[in-house]
């Protein structure tokens, strides 16, 4: 079982660029979850995909934008890149039902904006 | 809205040190309560967790306890090891009284561990 994975490993962009972010969740899982996690603290949600649909969104602009595929995987797409996108971004996977389901996070994908 | 608030770190102990990690938390309903160590380099990895009041939550010697009625879900171990060295982070996953499926994670600010020789 490979596990949530994520690509790429880091990535180095300018200040109004566009960037696609990719994530491939753990085998069984349906659903899948991005977070920004700025360098020294915690992780922040920033939107949960599942059947291809957005089903929650925290408070991110709308320059944060994501898909998901017939697969589960997932990308994010950030628009018009500042300054203080630079972070780790985080996929997370699990399985919706009526009961929780524990989510298993990927490495991450560091985003450094200059 | 959902909050966690963890205790300021860093934290800094001697091996086999007994550890305690304060976390408290606001939420609306019966939200499940988290913990998740990050190891340097790599992503979030579920340590334990607790889905109702007075359920203890245990894993690799560490323990923490929901108690819905201060709000609290410390992190403790008895004996650290050098190889506990990581960011410690309480987390909530907020429930509804309808008790539809869970969604999205409210994270505290993190606690940094060291644990030396």
């Amino acid at each position: 079982d490979a596990g949530v994975t994520q690509s790429p490993t880091h990535l180095i962009k300018t200040r109004g660029q566009q960037v696609t972010l990719r994530c491939s969740p753990k085998s069984g899982h349906d659903t899948v979850s991005w977070y920004q996690q700025a360098l020294g603290q915690g992780p922040q949600f920033i939107f949960q995909y599942y059947e291809e649909e957005e089903r929650q969104r925290g408070n991110f602009p709308d320059r944060f934008s994501g898909h998901q595929f017939p697969n589960y995987s997932s990308e994010l797409n950030v628009n018009a890149l500042l300054l203080g996108d630079s972070a780790l971004y985080l996929c997370a996977s699990s399985l919706l039902g009526l009961v929780y389901s524990e989510q298993y996070f990927g490495p991450g994908t560091r985003l450094t904006v200059t | 809205g959902d909050s966690v608030t963890q205790m300021e770190g860093p934290v800094t102990l001697s091996e086999e040190a007994f550890l305690t990690i304060n976390c408290t938390y606001t939420a609306t309903g019966y939200p499940s309560l988290f913990w998740y160590v990050q190891y340097p380099g790599e992503g979030l990895q579920l340590l334990l967790k607790a889905t109702k009041a007075d359920d203890k939550g245990s894993n690799k010697g560490f323990e923490a306890t929901y108690r819905k009625e201060t709000t609290s879900f410390h992190l403790e171990k008895g004996s650290v090891q050098v190889s506990d060295s990581a960011v410690y982070f309480c987390a909530l996953s907020g429930g509804n009284a309808g008790g539809t499926s869970y969604g999205k994670l409210t994270f505290g600010q993190g606690t940094i561990l060291t644990v030396h020789p």
